[in-house]
């Protein structure tokens, strides 16, 4: 089946500094990847729409400048958490939409941020 | 505004039985709905999805939908410990919209 591999599964960085996710299709292409952040006990909250080769659609109350989103390739998105602060630490999953009729979302392992 | 909802739970059934979770839906323009299960610390996976009216099983598993009530529902027959999780309804209208409910968390006693 369609596997969206996420990198990495874990990470603990210094307030301040940047961290970058990345999510690969591994088997198929991903022309468009879905962000997500979930905070414990919380329900999935979009962050972000990302599209092959164009900028990303940030949700309301999200910081563009802050999460800096990449889709240069049909295969490969990325997310930069940029100057990270602790409340930033989350749980930061993406996700791709299988084929053109929407079967559903496959999603990547996530990503557990932890800022200290 | 879309809305998904669903009973956050928890749901407490006994090993063996049905488990029943419900979610109801606000934009009668939806046209196919998923659940998803989410275990602890992990990221969710797609369980089964349902796009016409009635029933739709899946081994242990069967989706039920309404469209008139705008409502969706997923029976887990013959309920496992390992089936303890969060149960995430989500809902598309073909469009980039696909909005998650806040989760249902079952678990099944042993």
């Amino acid at each position: 089946g369609a596997v969206v591999s996420q990198h990495p599964s874990w990470v603990i960085c210094k307030s301040g500094t940047s961290v970058k996710i990345e999510c690969r299709s591994l088997d198929f292409q991903a022309t468009t990847m879905f962000w997500y952040r979930q905070f414990p006990k919380q329900s999935l909250m979009l962050m972000a729409t990302s599209n092959e080769g164009s900028k990303a659609t940030y949700e309301q109350g999200v910081e563009k400048d802050k999460f800096l989103i990449n889709h240069a390739s049909l295969t490969l998105s990325t997310l930069t958490v940029t100057s990270a602060h602790p409340e930033d630490s989350s749980f930061y999953i993406c996700s791709a939409r299988l084929g053109q009729i929407n079967y559903g979302y496959t999603f990547g392992s996530g990503t557990r941020l932890t800022v200290v | 505004q879309k809305e998904v909802e669903q009973n956050s739970g928890p749901l407490s059934v006994p090993e063996g039985a049905i488990a029943s979770l419900n979610c109801t839906y606000s934009d009668r323009g939806s046209q196919s709905f998923f659940w998803y299960r989410q275990y602890s610390g992990k990221s969710p996976e797609l369980i089964m999805f349902i796009y016409s009216n009635g029933d739709k099983e899946d081994g242990r598993f069967t989706a039920q939908l309404n469209k008139a009530s705008q409502y969706v529902s997923l029976l887990i027959r013959d309920s496992q410990p390992s089936d303890s999780a969060t149960y995430l309804c989500a809902v598309n209208d073909y469009g980039q919209n696909f909005v998650f409910g806040p989760g249902t968390r079952l678990s099944v006693l042993p």
